[in-house]
């Protein structure tokens, strides 16, 4: 069983529409949570890091919000240079490693 | 910055090679990991660090070994390359467990 999901797996938005990500994890004893983006043929770039629920982040047209169960990634009015993967990861209280969720590919028209 | 170095972007080997993916960073991190990511599948752990000469494995070992000698360098070792083993390999550090993880753009390697 998965213990990051992501949804959708593709996005597809007209420039301007707004939508959300989601992250969803059934893990207990959360440290952290980690959004990344990644290019074609590029490594992950860190966008945000949430570690309570209730917390949130924003950078630009990016705003990422935690919940006890799952968080979302919010873009207000994408632009075609946003199109990207984007990837959560979770970090146990217990464990050390990452567990990274499978990503949703957004793809903004103009 | 913080800035992950992998030393080839694009990589072909022959199966059965010995073959070698190294990586170094700049920011002095304790702590490195070596990702395979496929389709489909996502990021998937292979071997961590969290000293010199320390490492722990991670959800897939097998088939990998690693080597870190000195603080800033994490080699990967395929010691007998596969074709199951063609993939894109992402390295990664971070100074602490609970901040993020930086990484590097890659090493997308094909085994023939």
């Amino acid at each position: 069983e998965d213990q990051v999901t992501q949804s959708p797996e593709a996005l597809r938005l007209q420039e301007g529409e707004s939508s959300s990500l989601n992250c969803s994890y059934t893990v207990s004893g959360l440290r952290g949570l980690f959004w990344y983006r990644q290019d074609p043929g590029k490594g992950p770039e860190f966008l945000f890091t949430l570690y309570s629920a209730g917390e949130e982040k924003e950078k630009e047209r990016l705003k990422a919000t935690l919940t006890k169960k799952e968080s979302f990634l919010h873009i207000t009015a994408p632009k075609p240079e946003d199109s990207a993967t984007y990837l959560c990861a979770v970090q146990y209280q217990a464990g050390t490693a990452l567990i990274f969720g499978k990503g949703t590919t957004l793809s903004v028209s103009s | 910055d913080v800035k992950v170095t992998q030393s080839s972007r694009y990589l072909v080997k022959r199966t059965g090679e010995k073959v070698f993916l190294e990586c170094v960073q700049d920011m002095d991190h304790e702590n490195m990991f070596w990702y395979r990511q496929d389709p489909g599948l996502g990021l998937r752990l292979i071997y961590f660090s969290y000293d010199v000469k320390m490492k722990e494995k991670g959800d897939i070992p097998e088939g990998y070994s690693v080597s870190r000698e000195k603080k800033e360098r994490f080699s990967l070792i395929l010691e007998s390359a596969s074709t199951n083993q063609t993939s894109m390999y992402l390295c990664a550090s971070t100074a602490t467990f609970n901040q993020p993880q930086h990484f590097g753009d890659g090493t997308r390697l094909s085994i023939l």
